[in-house]
């Protein structure tokens, strides 16, 4: 069956840095597009960013652009955000997410459980 | 800034029928934007329900149904059962690769 499971979270002071990854399983990785989403504590869901199949074409919500990198590696069948400038409002538990398609968001059909993660001095 | 906007809160007798919008502040909503719903109780990811404005996941009850009502994307309950209490959030997708989360509705089954 399809996994998606995240991991990477953690504490990290403001100004810092976090890599999480996203192990996929029990499905043929590379030819679907791939989403992180986020939700800070008692609100509610935040598309991150998405990533094409191919790796080729990325997205981002205005807030973490120039911040935050999606990537994908489809011969480890990992996905990864890299979170660099980290800000108190980042803080939120960190879901990946499968999109239906592969070139371009339809909508999320698998999701894993997510990790959390903590701005904070 | 495009903000997509849903009920706070709504609440429904067990039995009744409830229906959830999804509201676009650039404008109406269509089936371009590949409406999609999704279900959330506390400390769980969330659970895809309909995608495609009105096509129901594999597994979800038939009460629950997708529609365009007017300029908004809706989510219907047909005779709401109590597991039914939960939060509730439309995606829209925006084109050129964004998507955007409604701000989530809570149901209450009371």
């Amino acid at each position: 069956q399809v996994q998606l499971v995240e991991s990477g979270g953690g504490v990290v002071q403001p100004g810092g840095s976090l890599r999480l990854s996203c192990a996929a399983s029990g499905f043929t990785f590379s030819p679907y597009g791939m989403h992180w989403v986020r939700q800070a504590p008692g609100k509610g869901l935040e598309w991150v960013a998405f990533i094409r199949y191919d790796g080729l074409y990325k997205y981002y919500t205005d807030s973490v652009k120039g911040r935050f990198t999606i990537s994908r590696d489809n011969s480890k069948n990992t996905l990864s955000l890299h979170m660099n400038s980290l800000r108190p409002e980042d803080t939120a538990v960190y879901f990946c997410a499968r999109d239906n398609t592969g070139e371009q968001p339809y909508y999320f059909d698998y999701w894993g459980q997510g990790t959390p993660v903590t701005v904070s001095s | 800034q495009t903000v997509v906007t849903q009920e706070p809160s709504f609440s429904v007798s067990p039995g009744g029928t409830v229906t959830l919008t999804c509201v676009l502040n650039s404008g109406s909503v269509s089936t371009s934007h590949y409406p999609s719903w999704y279900q959330q109780t506390p400390g769980q990811p969330p659970r895809t329900l309909i995608y495609g404005t009105d096509t129901r996941c594999s597994g979800v009850p038939a009460r629950f149904s997708g529609s365009i009502l007017g300029d908004k994307a809706a989510l219907t309950i047909t005779g709401a059962q109590a597991d039914d209490e939960s939060d509730y959030y439309c995606v829209l997708y925006l084109g050129n690769g964004i998507s955007v989360f409604g701000g989530g509705t809570k149901l209450a089954v009371l």
